[in-house]
């Protein structure tokens, strides 16, 4: 069975740090594309960034304005998004997915989403 | 980047009852389409895949159509556990995008 599980969320100053965790399980990490996508409260989904297999090629979102970095680790299973600069328009509930299909965009698995509030 | 909009954003109905979710890309995404159910406080789950493909575990009651710019999500004889808000996602394009939701409410 497919399993994400996100950590590392929480509450976090204007302008403060904090790193996401997503730990993986039930399929071959190494050989899918994934993704961080996030949720504002009472809002749709948004994009946030994108790593392929082997780290090959990665994209953001350009409204992050280079603020946000993902990594992923193939031999601990685990992705990772770094989050610097916050301001509160990045409150919101971020889901780490798996990413397959067509180009390596078509998101068919998704954690239970951690939250991050940006509040002074 | 590609922008997706769906309609209507909310739609009541009832147990039992058909409905219909479109979709528009803003550009020709041939069939690169997915929907995505969402229920409230709980991760989105994915549905339909290529426009018409069930994921597997999903209900022969859900189904999609269309290619091009303009999809359609079909739910035939409503379960309770149905109303959810529903989101398409297109990934023609690397920088996939989702339209703003469909939120489907009890009548």
């Amino acid at each position: 069975e497919v399993q994400l599980v996100e950590s590392g969320g929480g509450l976090v100053k204007p302008g403060g740090s904090l790193r996401l965790s997503c730990a993986t399980s039930g399929f071959t990490f190494s050989a899918f594309a994934m993704t961080w996508v996030r949720q504002a409260p009472g809002k749709g989904l948004e994009w946030v960034s994108s790593i392929s297999s082997r780290s090959a090629y990665i994209r953001y979102s350009d409204s992050l304005k280079g603020r946000f970095t993902i990594s992923r680790d193939d031999a601990q299973n685990s992705l990772y998004l770094q989050m610097n600069s916050l301001t509160a328009e990045d409150t919101a509930v971020y889901y780490c997915a798996r990413a397959a299909g067509f180009g390596e965009s078509l998101v068919d698995y998704w954690g239970q989403g951690t939250l991050v509030t940006v509040s002074s | 980047d590609i922008q997706m909009t769906q309609s209507p954003s909310t739609l009541s109905a009832s147990v039992g009852d058909s409905v219909t979710i479109t979709c528009r890309a803003s550009q020709s995404i041939g069939s690169w389409l997915a929907w995505h159910q969402q229920r409230p406080g709980k991760a989105p789950k994915l549905l339909i895949f290529d426009a018409s493909r069930l994921e597997s575990g999903v209900p022969s009651r859900f189904s999609g159509s269309g290619s091009g710019t303009e999809f359609t999500l079909t739910i035939r004889g409503l379960q309770p556990d149905d109303f959810a808000t529903y989101y398409c996602q297109q990934y023609n394009s690397p920088l996939f995008t989702f339209g703003q939701g469909t939120r489907l409410e009890i009548k």
